[in-house]
């Protein structure tokens, strides 16, 4: 009964490969979030959707496309990628009028050779 | 913008004494959520504590309690009793009200040794 699931746990790719990292959440939230945590650690938001509208961008380059199908998944594609996107990313959700109050998944790790 | 800032880098303590790990924030906003986060080494973020800015009085949460100032813009997390499983980064957070994103720190990694 995981609450916020990724799949996969560990992605190992080379420079100029497309991949995608999938969400899901069994919670009944309405939105969700991708963050990004960098090799010092570092965590922050990239995208937000509500209801599959997307809300936030945080200037993430034009490579990596959220898609959202339906409330429960937000799907991060990611084009022609590059050695700065390793990293671990994290998705969450919670539900609108609530956003202070995010569950995360247990995140995404990968790695670009 | 908002910016949040850990100073410590790193800590640690032996098993069950108190540790107290600093946070400091700056915004321009009046209402607004501030939130302790606990990364262990399996990586899940967990929610420790969270705090309304409107509240005066601070956030506990069993072992976990919360120095919130907020003229200071401080918000210090206080582990008691601390336990080998308390071991993990931890990472100071701020949300603006009605906003959904989640501003963090820089984290700080605390060992309890054994």
């Amino acid at each position: 009964d995981t609450a916020v699931s990724q799949t996969p746990k560990y992605l190992v790719t080379q420079m100029g490969n497309d991949k995608s990292i999938k969400c899901e959440q069994n919670l009944g939230h309405d939105t969700m979030y991708w963050y990004k945590q960098d090799s010092k650690k570092f965590l922050k938001i990239m995208f937000s959707y509500n209801n599959k509208e997307l809300i936030i961008n945080e200037t993430v380059p034009n490579r990596f496309s959220p898609k959202s199908p339906d409330k429960a998944h937000l799907n991060l594609h990611i084009n022609s990628l590059e050695l700065g996107d390793s990293a671990v990313y994290f998705c969450a959700s919670s539900l609108r009028g609530q956003q202070e109050t995010q569950y995360f998944g247990p995140g995404t790790r990968l790695l670009v050779l | 913008a908002q910016t949040v800032t850990q100073s410590q880098p790193e800590m640690s303590v032996q098993e069950a004494e108190t540790v107290t790990l600093s946070c400091t924030y700056d915004t321009s906003e009046n209402n607004y959520y501030l939130f302790w986060y606990k990364q262990p080494p399996s990586r899940q973020m967990i929610l420790v504590i969270r705090q309304e800015a409107y509240k005066q009085q601070n956030a506990t949460e069993n072992r976990f309690s919360v120095n919130f100032q907020k003229a200071a813009k401080s918000f210090s997390l206080k582990i008691s009793d601390s336990q080998l499983g308390d071991t993990a980064m931890y990472f100071c957070a701020f949300m603006k009200q009605g906003a959904q994103k989640l501003v963090f720190g820089q984290g700080t990694r605390l060992t309890i040794n054994p």
